[in-house]
């Protein structure tokens, strides 16, 4: 069964931009999480979609958004690009049965 | 407010020697607990997992983990260290149904040949 994978790997913006980035959840999971983890935030939970509904939200500004498809398919924005917005973005998928979730590989955000 | 904390930044260790890694958690119930293990420019990969029952979890790659109420800790222990083990490692907590993780800021891992 395919992992977690996450488009692109890489990406470069400047600020004030807008970016999109995708996630594609192993095959049969329904929930999908976004988390940014930056060297001096660590990891940070960002928001969880379940059935195309955002179930969780973390303490992040409107900036950030996303949304999830009827195959279960997540992508997240983020618009008006910030330095501070660099990271790396990962993404994870759960059953939702056990709650464990598998990570992609992450997308690295930088902003210039 | 829900926490997980990891008192070491950064351990090294010889290969062969044996590994504990520290992690404490703030709950106001008993939250699922896990450990993710990051190897530089990857995603997070899972090595054990606890919700309930027994509080010895073993996990992939050798790796075990013992909860303990009383301590409100989740430890990672390992009893002999291999040069491919160096990796950051992250604890992380879930009250349970939230798909929430918070994490721990992690513990980067060195193993001295």
């Amino acid at each position: 069964k395919a992992g977690v994978t996450q488009t692109p790997r890489y990406l470069i913006k400047t600020r004030g931009q807008q970016v999109t980035l995708s996630c594609s959840p192993i095959s049969g999971h329904r929930s999908v999480s976004w988390y940014q983890q930056t060297p001096g935030q660590g990891l940070q939970f960002l928001f969880e979609y379940f059935s195309e509904t955002q179930r969780n939200k973390g303490n992040f500004p409107g900036r950030f958004s996303g949304r999830q498809f009827s195959n279960s398919r997540s992508e997240m924005n983020v618009s008006t690009l910030e330095l501070g917005d660099s990271a790396l973005y990962l993404c994870a998928s759960s059953t939702d049965v056990y709650n464990e979730q598998f990570f992609g590989p992450g997308t690295r955000l930088t902003v210039l | 407010a829900q926490s997980v904390t990891q008192p070491d930044i950064h351990i090294t260790v010889s290969e062969g020697a044996s590994l504990e890694l520290r992690c404490n958690y703030s709950y106001g119930a008993t939250p699922y607990l896990f450990w993710y293990v990051q190897s530089p420019g990857q995603g997070l990969q899972l090595l054990l997992k606890y919700f309930s029952g027994d509080t010895l979890v073993q996990g992939i790659k050798g790796f075990e983990a013992e909860f303990k109420r009383s301590q409100s800790s989740f430890n990672l222990r390992k009893p002999s260290v291999h040069w491919s083990d160096a990796a950051e490692y992250f604890c992380a907590g879930e009250q349970g149904g939230s798909e929430k993780l918070v994490f721990g800021k992690g513990t980067k891992l060195t193993v001295n040949p």
